[in-house]
Parts: structure tokens; C-alpha cells; sequence
């Protein structure tokens, strides 16, 4: 059974950094590339991030280029999102997303984590 | 940016109902569009692929239809478990980007 089960997420102030982590089971991690997506209190859903299967290829959202970075561990079947700079508008659950094989739709996703950014 | 502009913005509807949610892109997207439906508190759970390709064990009462870039969601029969919040998400520029519209939420008439 696929899993991916989101931590991290938690109470920042703006201005400051969290880690984000997605741990994946249940399917050769290696073999697909990834994304995080991320939806603010009571709004849709928002793409933030992709990366490809060795890692070798990333693309962002505009809104967090030169303030996040998405990466993987394939040895520990793990996706990371590294986030700075955080602003009240990075406010939002962010979830983990497998990339599907033949068609780049999203078909297993997390529960997702809270990222809260307020002083 | 490839725009998804869906509509309505929220409907609605009764058990049993044929509902129909569309989608529009700003450009042509062939038909490299996705349906997802998400309950409160929920993550998105993909329904249709390739604008008309049912997700392995969805209902067949979930259907997709279109290209370029007009798209529709129809629900055959409403049923209690399908009053949710409809996405659509466009990857025809994936892996540069991809977008989500805005959201339609089916809610009990």
C-alpha cells in the first residue's frame, strides 16, 4: 500500500526556516518523481514544487523561488522541502504528492502538515 | 501561466442528481487535464486523468470529457459520499509548472 506521511509543519516567525519531510512506502520511491502542494486556510490547492526522480531536476511555483528547496534521499525513501524566509502567505497545509508514471497527475498524496507562519 | 477557470464556483444539488462542473484553460492543454475531489479535512483524492481516464477504482458514475480547452466533470447520480470539493489541475506545461483551478464545491440541495 502506498503511504506518504508528511512532518514538520508547526508555528514560525515570519522571516524564519522549517523543514518539511515526506516519508514514502509501499512503491519504489526511486522510480517517480515527486512534488509538494500546498493549500492556505480555506483556499484551493497551489503546486509548489517538482523533482525528478535523481534528484537532477527541480522547478518551483514563482512565489517561492530563491526561498525554498525541494529534495530527496532515495536511500531513505524521503522528500524534503526546505523553507526560509517564511511570510505570513506561506501560511497553509503542505502536502506530499507522487507524480503518476505515465501521466504527471497527482495519484497518491499525504495527509499533509500545518505550516503556521504569525508573530 | 495556464489559467483553469472553473465553474460554478459552488452548486447545489440532491442525491441523485446529474451534476456537471467545467473547466476552462487559457490556452490549449490537448488533453493533459486531472480531476480531484477533496473532502473537509481530507487530502485530494485524483478521479480523472488525461481529461476522460478513470482513476483505478473510482465510480463509473465519474466521468471527464473534452480537449484543448474546454473540460467537464459529470457525476452520473449523486451520491451522499460525493458531496466534496472538485479540483481540476492542467500538466500540459508539467514539469515546468502545473495548476490547479479554482475549486467547485457540491453541496446538499
Amino acid at each position: 500500500e502506498v503511504q506518504l506521511v508528511e512532518s514538520g509543519g508547526g508555528l514560525v516567525q515570519p522571516g524564519g526556516s522549517l523543514r518539511l519531510s515526506c516519508a514514502a512506502s509501499g512503491f519504489t520511491f526511486s522510480s517517480y518523481w515527486m512534488s509538494w502542494v500546498r493549500q492556505a486556510p480555506g483556499k484551493g490547492l497551489e503546486w509548489v514544487a517538482n523533482i525528478k526522480q535523481d534528484g537532477s531536476e527541480k522547478y518551483y511555483v514563482d512565489s517561492v523561488k530563491g526561498r525554498f528547496t525541494i529534495s530527496r534521499d532515495n536511500a531513505k525513501n524521503s522528500l524534503y522541502l526546505q523553507m526560509n524566509s517564511l511570510r505570513a502567505e506561506d501560511t497553509a497545509v503542505y502536502y506530499c504528492a507522487r507524480v503518476g508514471h505515465y501521466t504527471p497527475d497527482f495519484d497518491y498524496w499525504g495527509q499533509g502538515t500545518l505550516v503556521t507562519v504569525s508573530s | 501561466a495556464i489559467q483553469l477557470t472553473q465553474s460554478p464556483s459552488s452548486l447545489s444539488a440532491s442525491v441523485g442528481d446529474r451534476v456537471t462542473i467545467t473547466c476552462r484553460a487559457s490556452q490549449g492543454i490537448s488533453s493533459a487535464l486531472a480531476w480531484y475531489q477533496q473532502k473537509p479535512g481530507k487530502a485530494p483524492k485524483l478521479l480523472i486523468y488525461d481529461a476522460s481516464s478513470l482513476e483505478s477504482g473510482v465510480p463509473s458514475r465519474f466521468s471527464g470529457s473534452g480537449s484543448g480547452t474546454d473540460f467537464t466533470l459529470t457525476i452520473s447520480s449523486l451520491q451522499p459520499e460525493d458531496f466534496a470539493t472538485y479540483y481540476c489541475q492542467q500538466f500540459n506545461s508539467y514539469p515546468l509548472s502545473t495548476t490547479f483551478g479554482g475549486g467547485t464545491k457540491v453541496e446538499i440541495k
